[in-house]
């Protein structure tokens, strides 16, 4: 079955503690993996996408990586702002995007 | 940054009434599409459009209807509105191309009292 799971559900880190976010999915064929931060009451904001395994993506303190498997945001000496939501989605292997699969989400507070 | 724009941005309306909530992007995407999302659950896909004149369902089942008359433009209207319609609906649309980023509005705050 097709299917995204992230861990863990929620992180409390202290400012400047690095961690790491999972995203691990069971779709065949990637084609592509997305990150997005989500805000409480807003949308969420596109981060990353990554495409093939061993690619890697920064963006100041975070960094996606993708293998065959999973992917993880790191998140480098973080700070209160950082705090939010963030989910990963994959599309299914369907001929088109339309079908986007979300995981539930880790929901990270980071306290000053 | 995303050029996509939805109002209201809160909305708070009596049973039976009807209600559209707007969409508006810039970007000349071809594809948009509806989400619905309940407080700290996750995006269920409603509604999808793949260009002008072309709407479909999405995977969760729901009363709303939809209309793509021009590209920039996708409209999700309520005939009559349930508390059970109280959720957030967001908004998105992508450009061509299989892994191509959808790109998110700030959502709309539907509450049916």
């Amino acid at each position: 079955e097709d299917q995204v799971t992230q861990s863990p559900e929620a992180l409390r880190l202290q400012e400047g503690e690095s961690s790491s976010l999972n995203c691990s999915y069971t779709v065949s064929g990637l084609r592509g993996l997305f990150w997005y931060r989500q805000d409480p009451g807003k949308g969420p904001e596109f981060l990353f996408t990554l495409y093939s395994a061993g690619e890697e993506k920064e963006k100041e303190r975070l960094k996606a990586t993708l293998t065959k498997k999973e992917s993880f945001l790191h998140i480098t000496a973080p700070k209160p702002e950082d705090s939010a939501t963030y989910l990963c989605a994959v599309p299914l292997n369907a001929g088109n995007n339309r079908k986007l699969i979300w995981g539930l989400g880790t929901s990270l507070a980071v306290n000053p | 940054e995303a050029d996509i724009y939805q109002t209201p941005r809160y909305l708070v309306i009596g049973t039976g009434k009807k209600i559209t909530l707007e969409c508006s992007q810039t970007m000349g995407h071809d594809k948009m599409y509806w989400y619905q999302q309940d407080p700290g659950m996750e995006l269920h896909l409603i509604h999808y459009s793949y260009g002008v004149n072309s709407t479909e369902k999405g995977d969760l089942s729901s009363e709303s209807t939809v209309s793509r008359i021009r590209t920039e433009h996708f409209p999700l209207t309520l005939e009559s509105a349930r508390p059970s319609h109280t959720s957030q609906y967001l908004c998105a649309s992508r450009d061509r191309g299989l892994g191509n980023t959808i790109y998110f509005g700030e959502g709309s705050w539907l509450t049916v009292v």
